[in-house]
């Protein structure tokens, strides 16, 4: 059974810091991995991608991948109040259709 | 901005009913999804479905489920005898092109519930 691992939280952090959220998974063929946020009540929202080893920077957003490590991470810089949210870790392997989700990360940022 | 969009937004039906679920998915993309998501739990595979036919499924997919295209435009989850345990939120989902590197872009989820 393929799985992605997170820490349900909550993670809470103060306005202006940075929240960093953490995943593992099991399937070591993965391929591509994301970061999904999901508001209480919406669908996932799409915030980041990644496909190889290392760093990836969109604004405030980094994502982290250590293949070796199965390891994937999610660095929020100057957390805000609206990035209270879950974050989904999100995986998928090679050949297939469906995208294997964790069970998410409660973010708490206070103003 | 295109967007996938459900129909309808709540369904409330009793036991052993039929639901059909419907989405409109982004229209370029080519790659359409169903997952669910009961209260506070992961969201669920269930389904895809390329060039009318199903691509894959989980086994949560039985034979009480199915899906359709019947039309250039929509896709639907077909539910033939709702039991309880399938009371959740349905989320409908496109990509342009398939996994495993396409991001996927979610409707606003059809939230069921089985009475």
């Amino acid at each position: 059974q393929k799985e992605v691992e997170q820490n349900s939280g909550p993670l809470s952090v103060p306005e202006g810091a940075i929240a960093s959220l953490n995943c593992t998974y099991s399937d070591r063929v993965s391929q591509s991995f994301f970061w999904y946020r999901q508001y209480s009540g919406k669908s996932p929202e799409l915030i980041m991608s990644i496909y190889s080893n290392g760093d990836k920077e969109d604004g405030r957003f980094t994502a982290q991948l250590n293949k070796a490590s199965q390891y994937v991470s999610l660095l929020i810089r100057d957390s805000q109040p609206s990035d209270s949210a879950t974050y989904l870790c999100a995986v998928t392997g090679t050949g297939g259709f469906k995208t294997i989700f964790g069970a998410g990360t409660r973010l708490f940022v206070k103003a | 901005e295109p967007e996938v969009t459900q129909t309808p937004s709540h369904q409330v039906t009793q036991m052993g009913q039929e639901v059909i679920l419907r989405c409109v998915p982004i229209s370029n993309h080519l790659y359409f999804y169903w997952y669910r998501q009961i209260l506070g739990q992961k969201v669920e595979f269930l389904v895809s479905f390329y060039n009318n036919e199903i691509s894959e499924k989980s086994e949560i997919f039985d034979d009480q489920f199915s899906v359709e295209r019947p039309d250039g435009s929509n896709f639907t989850l077909k539910i033939r005898s709702t039991k309880l345990e399938d009371s959740a939120m349905y989320f409908c989902a496109s990509s342009e092109w398939g996994q495993p590197n396409e991001k996927l872009f979610f409707g606003s989820g059809t939230q069921l519930s089985v009475l």
